[in-house]
């Protein structure tokens, strides 16, 4: 069964620096997506950033961006400029499924992400 | 694009009382559906999924239920509630594609 881990509870970062959350995967498919959500104290879940398996080329949007090793089943965030008001829990998550109504979306622990000012 | 409700909000229920959470998703048609649960240091643990009307697919076995009667709506149920069913829960669609998820606002229960 594919399995999402995430091995930071929690991080810190300062206002303006930058910083890397990790996630690693299991999975036998070859064709899937990742994808990372932000979830703030408000509790909805927000799609930051998505990676279909295929593309070589790393995800980017603005100041989110991800370092996807495919070979390596790693699959992190990286957070630059960091800002008030990006403190909120991130959640990594794997699409499972090769057809459609076999999708299935697997979500690792999370890790909470305090923003210093 | 793509718009899920969900209600209510909050509850508070007794100990072997029903229970019914209710999703509708806007924007759509034919969305894979979702209920997750959100437990405290556990992320989020799929708890049952449907690819249409009626087809219902189950990842935990446990105390609760779920239905599709219609091809936007989406219900959680309990016939009797225990302390463990307790937590967040959360409704979620794609639109088939299976290239992004959204998610309703949740559904906080408190089983007392």
């Amino acid at each position: 069964a594919q399995t999402v881990t995430q091995s930071q509870p929690e991080m810190s970062v300062q206002e303006a620096e930058t910083v890397t959350l990790s996630c690693t995967y299991d999975t036998s498919e070859s064709d899937y997506y990742l994808f990372w959500y932000k979830q703030p104290p408000s509790r909805q879940m927000i799609l930051v950033i998505r990676q279909e398996a295929y593309k070589q080329q790393n995800a980017t949007e603005n100041r989110f961006s991800v370092n996807f090793q495919k070979a390596a089943k790693s699959f992190s965030l990286k957070i630059s400029d960091s800002q008030l008001g990006d403190a909120a829990m991130y959640f990594c998550a794997y699409r499972s499924g090769r057809f459609p109504g076999t999708y299935k979306y697997i979500f690792g622990t999370g890790t909470r992400l305090k923003v210093l000012a | 694009s793509q718009t899920i409700h969900q209600w209510p909000a909050t509850l508070v229920q007794p100990v072997g009382s029903p229970l019914s959470l209710e999703c509708t998703v806007e924007g759509t048609s034919n969305p894979n559906l979702y209920w997750y649960r959100q437990a405290a240091g556990r992320g989020l643990q799929l708890l049952f999924y449907s690819v249409g009307i009626g087809q219902i697919s189950s990842e935990v076995p446990q105390n609760l239920s779920a239905s599709r009667p219609q091809d936007r709506q989406f219900i959680l149920s309990s016939k009797k509630l225990l302390l463990s069913d307790s937590g967040f829960y959360l409704c979620a669609g794609d639109r088939g594609s299976g290239n992004t998820i959204y998610f309703g606002e949740g559904s906080w229960l408190t089983v007392v």
